[in-house]
């Protein structure tokens, strides 16, 4: 089972360019979200996504957007890269019903550096 | 406001010995709680969680958790530890109705052999 597949796996930017991090789950799941992992900081949510059509932000949401076109998909674009969004990515999924209701199931990240 | 606070960076145990990896949380209203592991370069994997119910959530690998309402904490433990429990642990929190869950700033748990 694929799971949360998420692409690329590293990316280097520089300053000002744009890109797109992709994130797709075959598991069917309602609740899609994008989380930015720092040193000390923890998991911070950046947007999230009860299902497709609806999206909403999270902690820290500036300079990133995002969409749902499909309940698989769920991109997170960067507009305009900046040093400080040098960060590990994560994609996650869950179900918002049933026996696995909330348990979020996470990709296996996205490393990007901006110079 | 939601927040989880994991108040020590590091822990570190002798493999054998019972282990204690502290979370106290503040939402309002009643929580979802979460506890999730991570290996290097790895993304996060489920543990075990509180919905509702008994205090004490038993989860995978022998781990459990106990949900303490008048402390506001869910401590995650293990009776023997082992050198593979070696890990980042992170603690979340989620209130019954709302759609945005929180994360602990992690802790490292060291098992020595």
């Amino acid at each position: 089972n694929a799971g949360v597949t998420q692409t690329p796996k590293f990316q280097v930017l520089k300053t000002g360019q744009s890109m797109t991090l992709q994130c797709a789950q075959d598991m069917n799941h309602e609740y899609m979200s994008w989380y930015r992992q720092d040193p000390g900081m923890g998991l911070r949510l950046i947007h999230y996504s009860v299902g497709a059509g609806i999206t909403d932000q999270g902690e820290v949401p500036n300079g990133y957007n995002v969409s749902r076109s499909t309940t698989e998909d769920f991109p997170l674009r960067l507009l305009s890269a900046a040093p400080s969004q040098t960060s590990v990515y994560f994609c996650a999924s869950s179900s918002i019903g049933g026996i696995a209701k909330n348990i979020q199931y996470f990709g296996a990240g996205t490393r990007l550096s901006v110079l | 406001a939601q927040s989880v606070a994991q108040p020590e960076d590091q822990v570190n145990v002798a493999e054998g010995n019972p282990l204690t990896v502290k979370c106290t949380y503040s939402v309002s209203g009643n929580p979802y709680l979460f506890w999730y592991v991570q290996y290097p370069n790895r993304g996060l994997q489920f543990l075990l969680k509180y919905i509702t119910g008994d205090n004490l959530v038993k989860g995978s690998y022998g781990f459990e958790a106990e949900f303490n309402k008048s402390q506001t904490s869910f401590h995650l433990k293990k009776p023997s530890a082992l050198v593979s429990d070696s890990a980042l642990y992170f603690c979340a929190v989620r209130a019954h109705n709302f759609n945005k869950f929180y994360f602990g700033s992690g802790t490292k748990l060291n098992v020595k052999p």
